[in-house]
């Protein structure tokens, strides 16, 4: 049982590259979320998903998308890089979906991809 | 003003001792508390909920305060393995972000 696959551990692009940070989980949970992570801040949500087609924006949503065609995957897309980017990525899963109210809800986390923009 | 605050650290402490944090939180809708733990450039796992009567987990001690809007976590008995950054999390039903979480507070446990 892998839980939550992040691809790539590591990443380094210039700004104004595009690339797509992969998740991937196999534990069929309804619930997908992308976090970002930087230095003094807490975790902060970019998009989150609540089932196969439905997806919606976090806190910081600006410079990225998202789509989810599968319960499995949840792929991050950066369209134009920029340095304000570089942080460490985090995809994290639950099993409810609609009904994810961060009750009682244990988050799975991937390992994290730590990415730079120069 | 963060809407969950946290003491950043870091806690220096000896093995053996006892230590513990405190989390702020300003919205009072805010419902359902957690901590998570997070070990250097790793994934945030979550150590524990916070009950509103309090709730103890081997070493781990949580307390929830809602009248002056504050969470505890009391670590007896500290391990080297206890050596992580604690995360405050706090969970609001008003909001689509469901949870937000602290910045964190660093524990070094020396021998």
């Amino acid at each position: 049982n892998a839980g939550v696959t992040q691809t790539p551990k590591f990443q380094v692009l210039k700004t104004g590259q595009s690339m797509t940070l992969q998740c991937a989980q196999d534990m069929n949970h309804e619930y997908m979320s992308w976090y970002r992570q930087d230095p003094g801040m807490g975790l902060r949500l970019i998009h989150y998903s609540v089932g196969a087609g439905i997806t919606d924006q976090g806190e910081v949503p600006n410079g990225y998308n998202v789509s989810r065609s599968t319960t499995e995957d949840f792929p991050l897309r950066l369209l134009s890089a920029a340095p304000s980017q570089t942080s460490v990525y985090f995809c994290a899963s639950s099993p409810q979906g609609a009904a994810f109210n961060g009750a009682n809800e244990k988050l799975f986390f991937g390992s994290g991809t730590q990415l730079s923009v120069l | 003003r963060k809407e969950v605050e946290q003491d950043p650290g870091p806690f220096n402490v000896p093995e053996g001792a006892t230590v513990a944090f405190n989390c702020t939180y300003s919205n009072s809708a805010s419902q359902s508390f957690f901590w998570y733990r997070q070990d250097c450039r790793k994934e945030p796992k979550l150590l524990m909920s916070v009950y509103s009567s309090g709730n103890e987990d081997g070493r781990f001690t949580a307390q929830l305060n809602r009248a002056s809007q504050y969470i505890s976590l009391l670590i007896r008995d500290s391990k080297l393995s206890d050596s992580a950054t604690y995360l405050c999390v706090v969970s609001r039903m008003d909001s689509s972000y469901k949870l937000i979480f602290g910045s964190g507070t660093r524990l070094l446990v020396r021998p």
